[in-house]
């Protein structure tokens, strides 16, 4: 598509519940970057998928979260048994080789 | 590891003024530089880039920023500015080695009043 797509835009769910959120990349990025936002605060990185190479975990917070990448296109990001820190902006990004990163418009998960 | 700091957190500024937001970034090895525009509840658009070559970059909509490497410094600057660029601003560091992920600052709220 033209651009990084993500899905759903708004998610509510209940503290313990598990959440899955979509990141749909530009077709053709090697690269796709799970990043969160939360209030007040700059970006934190979650997870790096690269082509075929195992992929960057280390910014997980917890092993309640995991991430994967079907077909190295679409990318699910998965957070098990949510708690009230875990509300924040979930967004995808992808980038071609030697290129600049394009974001989705992101995922508002709120947890209550 | 790198680390970017953006110590304004919020600027407040009138149509017309300059404008000059602040980005520190520290790092043992050679970086790339990004400035990213967030719009209300828009995702993150990419500014401008410093890759290599001249250490001053431009964007198409009158902003610009300047590497300058003895002071670890990459600030983004506008001449005059309009109520359109009330957004939030993000620097963000990449090493030139891997071009992977990339650090993000906190980020720099810019107001442009009337």
């Amino acid at each position: 598509g033209a651009g990084v797509s993500q899905s759903p835009s708004n998610k509510v769910t209940e503290k313990g519940k598990d959440v899955e959120l979509r990141c749909d990349p530009i077709s053709g990025h090697t690269a796709l970057y799970w990043y969160r936002q939360s209030l007040g605060q700059g970006l934190e990185f979650l997870i790096y998928f690269q082509g075929n190479s195992a992929p960057d975990k280390s910014g997980l917070p917890s092993d309640r979260f995991s991430a994967e990448r079907t077909g190295g296109s679409v990318s699910t990001l998965t957070i098990q048994r949510t708690q009230q820190e875990d509300s924040a902006v979930y967004l995808c990004a992808s980038r071609e080789t030697g290129g600049g990163y394009t974001f989705g418009s992101g995922t508002r998960l709120t947890v209550v | 590891a790198q680390s970017v700091t953006q110590l304004d957190s919020q600027v407040p500024v009138f149509e017309e003024a300059p404008v000059e937001l602040r980005c520190n970034y520290s790092s043992s090895v050679s970086v790339y530089l990004f400035w990213y525009v967030q719009y209300p509840n828009q995702g993150l658009q990419l500014l401008l880039k410093y890759l290599s070559g001249s250490t001053l970059v431009e964007s198409i909509n009158g902003f610009e920023a300047e590497f300058n490497k003895s002071q670890t410094s990459f600030h983004l600057r506008k001449p005059s500015v309009h109520i359109s660029d009330t957004a939030e601003y993000f620097c963000a560091v990449g090493l030139t080695g891997g071009g992977n992920k990339l650090t993000f600052g906190t980020g720099t709220q810019l107001k442009v009043e009337l």
